[in-house]
């Protein structure tokens, strides 16, 4: 299963908002709502940001929102801040009964 | 409060065996599906292996099926990963995760380093 595909880093000014897409095929991403995506600090562990390609578990900012068309899914950071500069990994269920996980996003705050 | 925590980790030869485990406390353990993921130094996240929640139900990555297992103690609130046939690309730290919905995690150990070296 090979990974999925985001962009190596994204990156944006204070209040602007940006986007981390995510693709995979019909066997993931295209076919399951098990989408999530990661806030993964340095040498912290992984933070869960959205579950179920939308949903925000409690606590997180509505700064973060997910979406996803067809194989592609994406998450928007809102009025960029200087702490969401992180790792950010997008995650799909398979059609394999395993997760595969998306190559990273490295957002940096300018 | 929900905590994770991981051991076991360490130094180990190739061709090696290492078992690493992580004790869960602040929720009822037996209730949740368990995975270990792992990060190679440098590089991305990996998942590994998944564990229902009465352990009747198991699946592994291809990179370690046959290599490595994945085991539950209820009664000791305790994930185990028994890795063997260790090689330089296990190098990693690895990391045992709470299902919060299917295949999404909701809380992380602070993970242990397994570094595979001659």
């Amino acid at each position: 299963q090979s990974a999925l595909t985001q962009p190596a880093s994204v990156s944006g000014s204070p209040g602007q908002s940006i986007t981390i897409s995510c693709t995979g095929t019909s066997s993931d991403v295209g076919g399951y709502k098990y989408v999530s995506w990661y806030q993964q600090h340095p040498g912290k562990a992984p933070k869960l940001m959205i579950h179920e390609v939308s949903n925000r578990p409690s606590g997180v900012s509505n700064r973060f929102s997910g979406s996803k068309s067809g194989n592609t899914a994406s998450l928007t950071l809102s009025g960029l801040q200087t702490e969401d500069e992180a790792d950010y990994y997008c995650s799909s269920y398979t059609s394999s009964s395993t997760l595969v996980f998306g190559t990273g996003t490295k957002v940096t705050v300018l | 409060q929900v905590q994770l925590v991981e051991s076991g980790g360490g130094l180990v030869k190739p061709g090696g065996s290492l078992r690493l485990s992580c004790a869960a406390s602040g929720f009822t353990f037996s209730d949740y599906y368990m995975s270990w993921i792992r990060q190679a130094p440098g590089k991305g996240l990996e998942w590994l292996s998944y564990i229902s929640s009465s352990d009747n139900t198991i699946y592994y990555a291809d990179s370690v099926k046959g290599r490595f297992t994945i085991s539950r103690d209820n009664a000791k609130n305790s994930l185990y990963l028994q890795m063997n046939s260790l090689r330089a690309e296990d190098t990693a730290v690895y990391y045992c995760a709470r299902e919060f919905r299917r295949w999404q995690f909701d809380y992380w150990g602070q993970g242990t380093l397994v570094t595979v070296s001659s």
